[in-house]
């Protein structure tokens, strides 16, 4: 079993859509959250950054930590055209720790 | 904002040569790192370093060298280039002040003939 699963895709949403990306992980002891949006060739830019459990809201995205359920999700609201990307989530332990990489959820929202 | 900047972004090679992959940062990071990332494989961690002229093995290191003599730079080194080194190299920099989140470059990618 992978340390972070994420479902590759692609999923394809009308413009408009709910999305929600969703990652898996194994360790119980990771705490520091983040979710990474990467255009076509591109670098991976930060999107979200979460500690521990809970939510946090950032315009139309949201990013949601179930510790209980080892269980993170990112929501997108009125998807946009330009939402089109790989998402990455990633997440470690404590902030000295290595950073863990999902293999990423490729989206492709339709006008 | 933080800057992460490679100094190529796209590089043709041939087979055998040195290649050298430079980065700077501009946010005082402590930790920088170097990934390449293909298709169905992921982000893969090649090196990383916590302190000037400190280097520590990430994943896959073999065919790779790194340096850094100055906190903002970070060059990654291919002594001899082989075709299955062709990727998407990407930079990156972190601090534990700021909950190691990772601020990446903008990628180069490399093809090795």
């Amino acid at each position: 079993q992978k340390e972070v699963e994420q479902d590759p895709g692609p999923l394809s949403v009308p413009e408009g859509a709910i999305v929600s990306l969703n990652c898996t992980y194994s360790n119980s002891a990771f705490q520091y959250f983040m979710w990474y949006r990467q255009y076509s060739r591109k670098g991976p830019e930060l999107l979200m950054y979460t500690y521990s459990s809970g939510n946090k809201e950032d315009g139309r995205f949201t990013a949601q930590v179930d510790k209980s359920s080892k269980y993170i999700s990112l929501f997108i609201r009125d998807s946009q055209p330009s939402d089109s990307a790989t998402y990455l989530c990633a997440m470690s332990e404590t902030s000295y720790d290595k950073v863990i990489f999902g293999p990423g959820t490729s989206l492709s929202v339709i006008p | 904002d933080v800057k992460v900047t490679q100094s190529s972004r796209y590089l043709v090679k041939r087979t055998g040569e040195k290649v050298f992959l430079e980065c700077v940062q501009d946010m005082d990071h402590e930790n920088m790192f170097w990934y390449r990332q293909d298709p169905g494989l992921g982000l893969r961690l090649i090196y990383f370093s916590y302190d000037v002229k400190m280097k520590e093995k990430g994943d896959i290191p073999e065919g790779y060298s790194v340096s850094r003599e100055k906190k903002e730079r970070f060059s990654l080194i291919l002594e001899s280039a082989s075709t299955n080194q062709t990727s998407m190299y990407l930079c990156a920099s972190s601090s534990h002040s700021s909950g190691n989140t990772i601020y990446f470059g903008e990628g180069s990618w490399l093809t090795v003939v």
